[in-house]
């Protein structure tokens, strides 16, 4: 729904940096999130941006650009740990809105 | 302290059994919501509640009844459910219906 959309899957090794686009539409657009989910567990918050620019947190970083619609979030010094699927999410109408969300694996 | 219980974690039920999700959170959030989440899909919302009323009800089968007794717990009644509805079943809550919302660990649900 909303357009929410990212990248299927992606590769990196450990140790290196991923950044997972997301760009959304921006009509009736109240916030974005970033939620980590692991195979056969629930989603846990990684970051929430309103407002433009980066916001950092540990070695997570979120970035919004609100007349983009774009987002993206960066993990850095990537663990094997990190290996899950990333999901963007934007707020409508006091609801979330989810992108299929990205398949992050990361390889030793 | 945010976290969301919910029992059981694993349900398996035949199309005319009747049983119940449960959802528990002690963290003072004001609204609760149910997610239907289906094999490498995103979480699909259900239902919102905010200060114990339904306020959010996105055109969800009637073999799916919500009940919010209080302001910590979230149920959701299933009933007559068909096998397309399996999928893990995701509780959240959060401050009000606009803060970061926190997930349970779901409820895998098996319909035979």
């Amino acid at each position: 729904g909303q357009n929410i959309d990212q990248p299927t899957e992606m590769t990196a090794t450990e140790g290196a940096i991923v950044q997972i686009n997301c760009t959304y539409q921006t009509s009736g657009f109240n916030g974005l999130f970033w939620y980590q989910q692991h195979a056969g567990e629930a989603p846990t918050f990684l970051s929430y941006n309103v407002l433009d620019g980066l916001e950092e947190k540990g070695r997570f970083s979120s970035f919004l650009s609100r007349s983009k619609g774009y987002s993206y979030l960066l993990l850095k010094e990537l663990q094997m740990k990190d290996s899950a699927s990333y999901l963007c999410a934007g707020v409508y109408d006091y609801k979330l809105s989810f992108g299929a969300g990205t398949t992050v694996t990361v390889r030793a | 302290d945010t976290e969301v219980t919910q029992t059981p974690k694993h349900l398996v039920m035949g199309m005319t059994n009747k049983k119940s999700l449960k959802c528990e959170q002690h963290m003072g959030h004001r609204a609760m919501y149910w997610y239907k989440q289906k094999a490498k899909k995103p979480p699909e919302l259900m239902f919102v509640y905010s200060y114990e009323k339904l306020s959010i009800n996105e055109s969800v089968p009637s073999r799916f009844s919500p009940e919010c007794p209080n302001s910590s717990l979230l149920n959701l009644h299933l009933h007559a459910l068909q096998p397309e509805d399996s999928a893990l079943y995701l509780c959240a809550s959060s401050q009000g219906e606009m803060d970061t919302q926190y997930f349970g660990p779901g409820t895998r649900l098996t319909v035979l």
